[in-house]
């Protein structure tokens, strides 16, 4: 099972910070939080990932709360195209050191004109 | 560069019929995975392999079986399809076992009739 929960959807306006939230209240001292991205039946993209400090990229911001249990996708300038599905991971770790991505049902973004 | 290719596309398949998706990538990574996706759903792991020759069970493997014979390849196969596999099938590949390298192919979409 996933080890996140997200709001099953959010709409934004155009031009405006679409910021998505997570959940990881079980995660571990030592675990990732990763944000993919699944665009109109697309494969899933690549975001962004961190451990417990804020995290930037070309694409998006990545904000963590000091205790590790929560944190938020932040796109700043969201456009039509930024329309999405948005998963937020917990790597599940299994035999050989292996991890894992499992996907939950993640929040369909709506970026409105 | 392609990154991940998945053959084929599409396909239809009556129930009982086998057929085996084919997934190649080019950028030389050690981990390759197989996903399913149903309508209004997030990616379901199926089958994934740490190198050539390793396979290993995901959270829904009943039904398929994989191999690796060689590191760009990796193989899923139906054995005797139905109606319950209908699905968009995803392929990953991924340069670490952590969860921020992954490059997904763009699906293959079947359906069992």
């Amino acid at each position: 099972d996933a080890k996140t929960t997200q709001p099953p959807s959010m709409d934004c306006a155009e031009g405006r910070a679409a910021n998505l939230p997570c959940n990881h209240s079980t995660i571990s001292g030592n675990e990732y939080v990763y944000w993919y991205r699944q665009i109109h039946s697309q494969g899933p993209q690549y975001i962004i990932h961190g451990l417990k400090n804020n995290e930037t990229n070309e694409m998006a911001s990545l904000i963590i709360t000091e205790d590790r249990k929560s944190s938020t996708l932040i796109l700043p300038h969201a456009t039509l195209r930024d329309t999405a599905v948005y998963y937020c991971i917990v790597i599940i770790w299994g035999s050989g050191n292996t991890g894992k991505l499992i996907f939950g049902q993640g929040t369909t973004l709506q970026v409105k004109p | 560069n392609a990154g991940v290719t998945q053959t084929p596309k599409f396909r239809v398949l009556k129930t009982g019929q086998s057929m085996t998706l084919l997934c190649a990538q080019d950028m030389n990574h050690e981990y390759m995975y197989w996903y399913r996706q149903d309508p209004g759903m997030g990616l379901r792991l199926i089958h994934y392999s740490v190198g050539e020759g390793t396979t290993a069970k995901g959270e829904v493997p009943d039904g398929y079986n994989v191999s690796r014979l060689k590191k760009q390849n990796f193989l899923l196969g139906l054995e005797s399809a139905a109606p319950s596999q209908t699905s968009v099938y995803f392929c990953a590949s991924s340069w670490s076992t952590g969860g921020h390298g992954y490059t997904f192919g763009s699906g293959t979409r079947l359906t069992v009739v």
